[in-house]
């Protein structure tokens, strides 16, 4: 099994649609998840971290849900400009402080007119 | 404020041979993390440094080594190159306490041929 799993898509939905994504981890000891977004032949950039109460960023909402070791993001009138491959991201610190940083394989969004 | 850079932006390498990939971080950022990203796939976590030492390591063979220097620059050295290496290779920046948002570079194609 892997680390973080996500749905690798493609999502193909028009412009003005809910999409959600969901992401899976399978350490319990995860400290820490975000959202990154790459568009085609560009490198990962933050989206946006996930908390545990939920949080908001304009028209994305993003959710973690420790018991059950899932991601969510959640995109509300999506645009055309959102079709990108979103990357699930899972971060574990060790005892020495160093990072354990897994990405997941992403997932595909298409946004069509 | 220049971001994350790296360079050369494109390498093409035959079997066997040896290549030097180099990072220079976010200004401000002393922590410099390595990815390897094969095509539709997420990055895979190589290593990290920090404080010219390797921090933490993924699941990749010696022939993968790095190194940081004084300025927080960094190399990723990758030897005896297999057809297999050839992906993109990206650099993320980060500060020590908040190591776990991290900054990409644009990162280097490398062709294994």
């Amino acid at each position: 099994r892997k680390e973080v799993e996500q749905d690798p898509g493609p999502f193909n939905v028009p412009e003005g649609a809910t999409v959600a994504f969901n992401c899976t981890y399978s350490n319990s000891a995860s400290q820490s998840f975000f959202w990154y977004r790459q568009d085609c032949r560009k490198e990962p950039k933050l989206l946006m971290s996930v908390y545990s109460s939920g949080n908001e960023d304009g028209r994305f909402t993003a959710q973690l849900n420790r018991a059950s070791q899932y991601i969510s993001l959640l995109i509300r009138d999506s645009k055309l400009s959102d079709s990108a491959t979103y990357l699930c991201v899972v971060n574990t610190v060790s005892y020495s402080s160093a990072s354990k940083i897994i990405f997941g394989s992403g997932t595909r969004l298409s946004i069509r007119p | 404020d220049a971001g994350v850079t790296q360079s050369p932006t494109h390498l093409i390498k035959t079997r066997g041979q040896q290549v030097t990939l180099r990072c220079s971080p976010k200004s401000g950022h002393d922590t410099v993390s390595w990815y390897q990203q094969a095509l539709g796939q997420g990055p895979q976590f190589i290593f990290q440094y920090y404080e010219e030492e390797e921090r933490q390591r993924g699941n990749f063979p010696d022939r993968f080594s790095g190194h940081q220097f004084p300025n927080y620059s960094s190399e990723l050295n990758v030897n005896a190159l297999l057809l297999g290496d050839s992906a993109l290779y990206l650099c993320a920046s980060s500060l020590p306490d908040r190591g776990e948002t991290q900054y990409f570079g644009p990162g280097t194609r490398l062709l294994v041929l």
